[in-house]
């Protein structure tokens, strides 16, 4: 049953620490978005990769925020210096573009900045 | 700007009933739309995906179908159950980049 993951699931830290997420992309799927869920703005996508190359980051803040793909099973994004406003959940998703292009969502990090 | 909206954003009926959310969109130049049920604390789940070029698809107790030219996508669930309780969200993907539009969600609940 293949699955995007997404560690950690739950993440509580004091402002002004680093943080970063990691993602595990479905095998074969060679897009991955990210995305960030608050009950104010909804779903948001801060940035995605196609191939490991970032293709739009457009919807992330640049100056605390910065999201790679070290390899093809890994992406990764950090929040440094972290601050109370970046509280939400994180989510990641994975795509095969061969196969209709349809979205499929990690379980989401659960971030809170005290 | 493609713009998604969802009505009604709050649903609540009697389990056994058919119901339909409706997800309308104001750019028609999609490749696809794709509807998605999220459970509260819980990521998205894909419930069904429709090419441009279908109408409709079908999975179980779900129907989705798509009108492209009049911006419209409904999703019908057959004898709703407790267990469909969830938020449902509709996304379209443009023709040019990968990025899906969301819309707000309609929160179905199902009374046994």
């Amino acid at each position: 049953d293949a699955r995007v993951t997404q560690t950690p699931r739950h993440k509580v830290t004091e402002m002004g620490q680093e943080v970063t997420m990691r993602c595990q992309p479905i095998l074969g799927h060679n897009t991955v978005f990210w995305y960030r869920q608050t009950m104010m703005q909804g779903l948001e996508l801060l940035a995605y990769f196609r191939n490991r190359a970032p293709l739009d980051d457009s919807g992330m803040p640049k100056d605390r925020f910065s999201a790679e793909m070290p390899d093809a099973t890994l992406a990764t994004l950090k929040i440094q210096p972290s601050e109370p406003r970046d509280s939400a959940v994180y989510f990641c998703a994975s795509v095969n573009p061969g196969l209709g292009y349809e979205q499929y969502f990690g379980p989401g990090t659960r971030l809170t900045v005290t | 700007k493609q713009e998604v909206t969802q009505i009604p954003a709050a649903l609540s009926v009697p389990e056994g009933e058919n119901l339909v959310l409706n997800c309308s969109f104001t750019d028609s130049a999609i490749y696809n739309l794709q509807w998605f049920r999220q459970d509260p604390g819980k990521g998205l789940t894909s419930l069904l995906l429709i090419q441009s070029s279908q109408r409709e698809q079908t999975s179980g107790r779900l129907n989705a179908s798509l009108d492209k030219s009049s911006g419209r996508s409904t999703l019908y669930i057959a004898a709703s159950q407790p267990g469909d309780s969830a938020t449902y969200l509709c996304a379209v993907r443009g023709t040019s980049g990968s990025r899906l539009t969301f819309g707000e969600g309609t929160q179905l609940t199902v009374n046994p």
